[in-house]
């Protein structure tokens, strides 16, 4: 298995400017999860999706930031327009239905790494 | 609603110490636990879990955790640090009946030192 794929793996953008970040889950996990890790912040829960849909979305930080999961293998993260705020490393993480032996264990990306200038 | 508290943002031991990193739990049911490791500039890495079943769990590296209920304790521990421990280490619970979310700890930095 491939693991979760996480593109780009840096990005670099000036402020203003519309960042996508891209994740493709590991095939058959109906759990999809973003985070945002920041040395003061630590890691934080964004939004997650079950079965493509969203099911709690109250750590999007504003309405800045959207989240899209339009089939089970492929989510996007969006931030229009991007601030100097942003900077961050993010992560996708997916995990198997709690029907599966590997009950509610999360398997992360590389994660993308944002600068916003 | 459950949440974990980590003990100590920063250990330093020395090679061939034992490593202790502290974690404390809340939860209004059973909880699952675990423990996942951040090497630099990499995602994270599930070392161990706790699901109901033995109390002390084994993972890589070396490392195991004992669930103590009466303690709602999760402490990970590894009898011999080796350099290649030195990393970021964060602990999670999750609802057995929550769902996959994870609520995670703000993690423990280890150094280890020669």
């Amino acid at each position: 298995d491939a693991g979760v794929i996480q593109s780009p793996r840096h990005e670099v953008t000036e402020m203003g400017q519309e960042v996508t970040l891209r994740c493709k889950p590991i095939s058959g996990h109906d759990y999809l999860f973003w985070y945002r890790q920041t040395m003061m912040r630590g890691l934080e829960l964004l939004i997650y999706f079950n079965n493509n849909v969203p099911i709690d979305d109250s750590g999007m930080p504003e309405d800045r930031f959207s989240a899209k999961m339009p089939n089970a293998s492929f989510s996007t993260l969006k931030i229009q327009p991007s601030e100097p705020r942003d900077s961050a490393v993010y992560f996708c993480a997916s995990s198997p239905s709690r029907t599966r032996t590997r009950q509610n264990e999360q398997f992360f990306g590389p994660g993308t790494r944002l600068t916003v200038l | 609603a459950q949440s974990v508290t980590q003990l100590g943002s920063h250990v330093s031991v020395s090679e061939g110490a034992l490593v202790l990193l502290r974690c404390n739990y809340s939860s209004s049911v059973p909880p699952y636990l675990f423990w996942y490791v951040q090497y630099p500039n990499q995602g994270l890495q599930l070392l161990l879990k706790y699901t109901s079943a033995a109390t002390l769990v084994k993972g890589i590296n070396g490392f195991e955790a004992e669930f103590k209920k009466s303690e709602t304790s999760f402490h990970l521990t590894k009898p011999s640090a080796h350099m290649s421990d030195a990393a970021e280490y964060f602990c999670a619970v999750s609802l057995t009946g929550g769902g996959n979310k994870l609520t995670f700890g703000t993690g423990t930095q280890l150094k280890v030192e020669l």
